[in-house]
């Protein structure tokens, strides 16, 4: 199975922070990569897929890079309501799908 | 608008088993591949199980390999998922998830059913 390293666990910014999120693969995943945004008691909700293709409807500050088995998801000015927890998920191949640990991002 | 209600969760004793719903609404249900993710409390999520449009298809993790069967009724556009010898650490918020059009990611999620394993 591929595993996901996503870090840092937790982070603490400020509104109008850069903040940078990485998740690692155990093996080359081709960009089959999403990015998921979860706030407390609520559903995850899609932000990215093919590593940098952002959903329809998604702000413009979400940006996702990377190739092999290294991305990143790249919120450019922080906002109020982006403080949540991200997960990072592969979907290479056939299943088992395995998501990041997930990463909480607070307000400094 | 794309809609996922699941229903079901509840209390139930180790060794148990209970029959959890996702109804669809807002697309062509038969069209689409669907998935059980999963998310104990406080922890991260876990994908569960995956099925194709025509149920010709079918992928379970190995923590509930031979315990969870997931199904459809693309009739009622509805999704199952069967889930029997259930221990504590299978507690969780169960969510159904779509398969999206562009890809194998998960493009609409419901808003999930709690399951609570304990005596």
């Amino acid at each position: 199975d591929i595993q996901m390293t996503q870090s840092p666990s937790s982070l603490s910014a400020s509104v109008g922070d850069r903040v940078t999120i990485t998740c690692r693969a155990s093996q080359g995943i081709r960009n089959s990569l999403a990015w998921y945004q979860q706030k407390p008691g609520k559903a995850p909700k899609l932000l990215l897929y093919a590593a940098s293709r952002l959903e329809s409807g998604v702000p413009s500050r979400f940006s996702g890079s990377g190739s092999g088995t290294d991305y990143t998801l790249t919120i450019s000015s922080l906002q109020p309501e982006d403080f949540a927890t991200y997960y990072c998920q592969q979907y290479y191949s056939t299943p088992p799908w395995t998501f990041g640990q997930g990463t909480k991002v607070e307000i400094k | 608008e794309v809609q996922l209600v699941e229903s079901g969760g509840g209390l139930v004793q180790p060794g148990g088993s209970l029959r959890l719903s996702c109804a669809a609404s807002g697309f062509t249900f038969s069209s689409y591949s669907m998935n059980w993710v999963r998310q104990a409390p406080g922890k991260g999520l876990e994908w569960v199980s995956y099925i194709s449009s025509s149920s010709s298809t079918i992928y379970s993790a190995d923590s509930v390999k031979g315990r969870f069967t997931i199904s459809r009724d693309n009739a009622k556009n509805s999704l199952y998922l069967q889930m029997n010898s259930l221990r504590d650490e299978d507690t969780a918020v169960y969510y159904c998830a779509k398969v999206a059009s562009s890809g194998w990611h998960f493009d609409y999620w419901g808003q999930g059913t709690l399951v609570t394993v304990s005596s």
